[in-house]
C-alpha cells in the first residue's frame, strides 16, 4: 500500500524567499512521485514527476524536487518565490508497476507568498 | 497535448434532482478516467475508476447507485449525482491517464465542477 504525508498544511514565505514544501511517502514498491499545483476553483496541474530516473527532478515554473530513498522524501523547492506561486500544492504517489494513473494524494499544503 | 475538459464548471441544483457532469479528453483517447471529490481545504479523494466500455470500479464507501458513472466512448466519461442532497455539495474533478511509458502514471485533470445542492 502507498501513502503520502505532507508536513505542514500551510506555509508562508516572503516574495523572493526559498520555498520548501515537504512530502514523505510510504510505498512497498518503487514509487512514482508527483507534485501538482491547484489554483482556486481549478483542476490540478502537474509540476513535476519522479519515475526512477534522475533523483533530482526539475519541473515547471522553476520548481524542483529531490527523491531521497533513505529518507522516503520528495520535498519540493523553489529558490525564489513569486506572488503567482500562491496556491495549493499536492504530493502524490503511484505504484511503479501500475501504469494505471491511480494516484494517492497527500493532504495538501497551502503556500502563501507575502509581498 | 493531453487536455481534459470538464463541464459544467459550476452547477446549482435543488435537493432531490440529478446532475450530470461530463469529462472529455480533447486530444487523446482515454480508456481509463478517474473521478475525484474534493471538500473545501482538503485533499482529493478517489471516488471511482471509469473504464471505457465496462462498469466503473468504485472505491470503498462510495455509493455506486448514488454516483453513476458512464464511460461510453474513449473520450467521454460522465458522472451523474442522483437524488442530490446538500451533503453532496463538493468539488468534483475528473482526470485521465495517457497511454504509453512516456507519461506513465501521470494524470491530466479537468478544470473541476463545483456542485451546490440547495
Amino acid at each position: 500500500a502507498q501513502s503520502v504525508t505532507q508536513l505542514g498544511s500551510h506555509v508562508s514565505v516572503s516574495e523572493g524567499a526559498l520555498v520548501l514544501l515537504r512530502c514523505n511517502y510510504s510505498s512497498s514498491v518503487p514509487p512514482y512521485l508527483f507534485w501538482y499545483v491547484q489554483y482556486p476553483n481549478q483542476g490540478l496541474q502537474l509540476l513535476l514527476k519522479y519515475t526512477s530516473a534522475a533523483t533530482l527532478v526539475k519541473g515547471i515554473n522553476g520548481f524542483e524536487a529531490e527523491f531521497k530513498k533513505s529518507e522516503t522524501s520528495f520535498h519540493l523547492t523553489k529558490p525564489s518565490a513569486h506572488m503567482s506561486d500562491a496556491a495549493e500544492y499536492f504530493c502524490a504517489v503511484s505504484p511503479f508497476s501500475g501504469n494505471t494513473g491511480k494516484l494517492i494524494f497527500g493532504q495538501g499544503t497551502t503556500l502563501q507568498v507575502k509581498p | 497535448g493531453a487536455v481534459v475538459s470538464q463541464h459544467p464548471s459550476r452547477v446549482i441544483c435543488k435537493s432531490g434532482t440529478s446532475v450530470k457532469i461530463e469529462c472529455r479528453s480533447l486530444d487523446f483517447q482515454a480508456t481509463t478516467m478517474f473521478w475525484y471529490r474534493q471538500f473545501p481545504k482538503q485533499s482529493l479523494m478517489l471516488m471511482a475508476t471509469s473504464n471505457e466500455g465496462s462498469k466503473a470500479t468504485y472505491e470503498q464507501g462510495v455509493e455506486k447507485d448514488k454516483f453513476l458513472i458512464n464511460h461510453a466512448s474513449l473520450t467521454l466519461s460522465t458522472l451523474t449525482v442522483t437524488s442530490a442532497h446538500p451533503e453532496d455539495s463538493s468539488f468534483y474533478i475528473c482526470s485521465a491517464s495517457v497511454p504509453g511509458l512516456a507519461r506513465a502514471g501521470e494524470l491530466f485533470f479537468g478544470e473541476g465542477s463545483r456542485l451546490t445542492v440547495l
